[in-house]
């Protein structure tokens, strides 16, 4: 089974608009970290948001928030007020502890968003 | 300067030939990574460390090794390259703290004919 699914594989969003990207996971852990990067045409990945299993509000950063939904195991990476140097690949990505020191993050098969002027 | 980065960004190889890509690290973390990404499929962790005495597999580590030559440097070579090793390589490297937020190189991009 797939530890990380991103089921929109592109998005065209016009510039100015909100976006959603999916992601939902699947662990057993009750100790586990989600991710969101960004890889732009240029190739390097870019930290965007973090979320904890144990954090109790969502996360945000300036216009990156993430709708975590627990009970549903998923984890939404929400960019508010879209740009146009928001289109890039974005990837979500999970950290498992089965076992200490046996850390993994596991990704998820990305997203290509275009934002159309 | 970048935090993390990596030697050769680009590479063309034959079939057979031994490469070793190479990351630096500034960062101060003690973990180190090495994924692949080929496309559609994502990134796949080959090997990490998480001190200059500890090294794991990752899930695809069958033709690789790595070598964790001091806290700043990691680097992963191929003993004998061959075509389906082509991919996007990246080295990356996290704290220990809470988050233990993965910081990834530049990318190598590695062509093996």
């Amino acid at each position: 089974a797939q530890k990380i699914t991103q089921t929109q594989p592109g998005m065209f969003v016009q510039e100015k608009e909100a976006v959603t990207l999916d992601c939902t996971y699947d662990t057993s852990d009750p100790s586990y970290g989600l991710f969101w990067y960004k890889q732009p045409s240029s190739g390097e990945m870019i930290f965007l948001i973090y979320q904890g299993s144990y954090d109790q509000q969502n996360a945000t950063e300036g216009r990156y928030s993430l709708n975590f939904q627990k009970a549903r195991k998923s984890a939404n990476l929400v960019i508010s007020a879209s740009q146009l140097g928001d289109s890039a690949m974005y990837f979500c990505a999970m950290r498992e502890r089965p076992n200490f020191g046996n850390e993994k993050l596991t990704f998820g098969t990305g997203t290509r968003l275009t934002i159309i002027p | 300067d970048a935090d993390v980065t990596q030697t050769p960004r680009n590479r063309i190889t034959k079939t057979g030939k031994r490469i070793m890509l190479e990351c630096s690290q500034t960062k101060g973390h003690d973990r180190m990574y090495w994924y692949r990404q080929d496309p559609g499929l994502g990134l796949r962790l080959i090997y990490y460390s998480f001190d200059v005495k500890d090294i794991n597999k990752g899930e695809i580590s069958d033709g690789y090794s790595v070598s964790r030559q001091a806290q700043a440097k990691f680097s992963l070579s191929l003993e004998s390259a061959i075509p389906n090793q082509t991919a996007l390589y990246f080295c990356a490297t996290s704290d220990s703290g809470i988050r233990e937020t993965q910081y990834f190189g530049p990318g190598t991009r590695l062509l093996v004919l």
